[in-house]
């Protein structure tokens, strides 16, 4: 079984309608993150939560909120979704271990907004 | 400001010859880099990193280099296989656990 899940894996919605994405891990890991990919822009920070109390915004935090609902689940919501919000999302896990600092990304969701 | 910059969108290497991806920053306060691959319906995946306090670091066919005074470290793949052909990107963290990625390069290995 995949270590970070994302559900659902594709998800095609209207403007206006208010739509989460899910991720759940299994590594234990205390910091998670989501991130979006567009073409051309790389990944891009939304949202990041250190422990179950700790949310912060990212680079592109507007149009998005989040819920640490577990150690083990981070969800990211867009209330009104737009168009341009249309991407691929990934969420990803870290460990509290200082001498580590690699990410695990999930297997992505792609969103598309009519 | 994008603080992580991959100049070169793409590029096609043969079979068996070497592979250099660059990237270049612009905040001296990154103190760790990371490499990641990504193959098309999947997350990326940790490749190699490296510490602000070192140089190079070397992992099997992978090494990376980087130079603090020039804000530039690169990833050469010695030799690229056709597996190798994915997207990479880059990403430096200034020890706050936060990652800003490059925009990402999609290497190509010629069979």
């Amino acid at each position: 079984d995949a270590d970070v899940t994302q559900t659902p894996r594709n998800r095609i919605t209207k403007t206006g309608k208010r739509i989460m994405l899910e991720c759940s891990q299994t590594k234990g890991h205390d910091r998670m993150y989501w991130y979006r990919q567009d073409p051309g822009l790389g990944l891009r920070l939304i949202y990041y939560s250190f422990d179950v109390k700790d949310i912060n915004k990212g680079e592109i935090s507007d149009g998005y909120s989040v819920s640490r609902q577990a150690q083990a689940k981070f969800s990211l919501s867009l209330e009104s979704a737009i168009p341009n919000q249309t991407a691929l999302y990934f969420c990803a896990t870290s460990a509290r271990d200082k001498s580590s600092y690699e990410q695990y990304f999930g297997p992505g969701t792609r969103l598309t907004v009519t | 400001d994008q603080q992580v910059k991959q100049n070169s969108p793409s590029l096609s290497v043969q079979e068996g010859r070497i592979s250099i991806l660059n990237c270049d920053y612009t905040n001296s306060m990154f103190d760790y880099f990371l490499w990641y691959k990504k193959y098309p319906a999947e997350g990326p995946t940790f490749l190699i990193s490296i510490s602000s306090i070192k140089d190079k670091n070397e992992d099997g066919r992978f090494t990376v280099f980087l130079n603090k005074s020039a804000k530039h470290l690169s990833l050469h793949i010695v030799p690229s296989q056709p597996g190798d052909s994915a997207v990479y990107f880059c990403a430096g963290s200034s020890g706050t656990y936060k990652y800003i990625f490059g925009t990402g390069t999609r290497l190509k290995v010629l069979a």
